[in-house]
């Protein structure tokens, strides 16, 4: 079956880092993604990984995959309150159509 | 910007009356998926279209249709709505069906419909 989850709410500290964890299903997903939105606002990709990777850094963001966990991770160091948002992880499942499947998203909060 | 834009931004509509939703796809894309965001949820897929056909179909009922257009636009069409319709409803434009990973990345900021 096809299902992402990932937990609902994550505060930190203006500076910090941040970390948001994902899991999900589909073994045979090839890409894994996460988005961000912005309140008001539709998705804006952040950053994606290929399934037989298992890091990717660009600027502040590192994506780390654990394939045989199906465990998929987002950090943001030196958090600012421009992050301030909901993140979703997303998979690619290849069985169908090449529909994203998403998760719930993890609302992000700053604290000063 | 993502270059796709969907209309109108709001819509309020009386339950079992139907609506219909558009988006404009970006230059050079030919691929439109549709998706129904509820209140606190992560998308979920409706379907999808690749040069004017629907290329699959999430678990969503047949009063949730489609079309899309030789200029590759786009709309979704929903019937007799039900108050769990209500919704941000997002388009997203590609330029080839499935084929990479930031093919889909390109959503327009939603139409929100509120079934009163």
């Amino acid at each position: 079956g096809e299902d992402v989850e990932q937990s609902l709410f994550l505060s930190v500290r203006e500076g910090d880092s941040s970390v948001i964890n994902c899991t999900y299903t589909d073994s045979s997903s090839t890409y894994l993604y996460w988005y961000k939105q912005e309140p008001g606002a539709g998705l804006q990709l952040l950053t994606y990984i290929f399934s037989n990777m298992d890091m990717k850094q660009d600027q502040r963001l590192t994506v780390l995959l654990n394939k045989k966990d199906k465990h998929l991770s987002l950090r943001i160091a030196d958090t600012q309150t421009g992050d301030s948002a909901i993140y979703f992880c997303a998979e690619k499942a290849y069985s169908s159509a090449s529909k994203i499947i998403f998760g719930s998203g993890t609302r992000l909060s700053i604290r000063p | 910007e993502t270059g796709v834009t969907q209309s109108p931004t709001h819509l309020i509509k009386t339950r079992g009356q139907q609506v219909t939703l558009r988006c404009s796809s970006q230059s050079g894309h030919n691929t439109v998926s549709w998706y129904q965001q509820a209140l606190g949820q992560g998308p979920q897929f409706i379907f999808q279209y690749y040069r004017e056909e629907e290329n699959g179909r999430g678990n969503f009922p047949p009063r949730f249709s489609g079309l899309q257009f030789p200029n590759y636009s786009s709309e979704l069409n929903v019937n007799a709505l039900e108050l769990d319709d209500s919704a941000l409803y997002l388009c997203a434009s590609s330029p080839a069906q499935g084929a990479g990973p930031d093919l889909e990345a390109f959503f327009g900021q939603g139409t929100r419909l509120t079934v009163v």
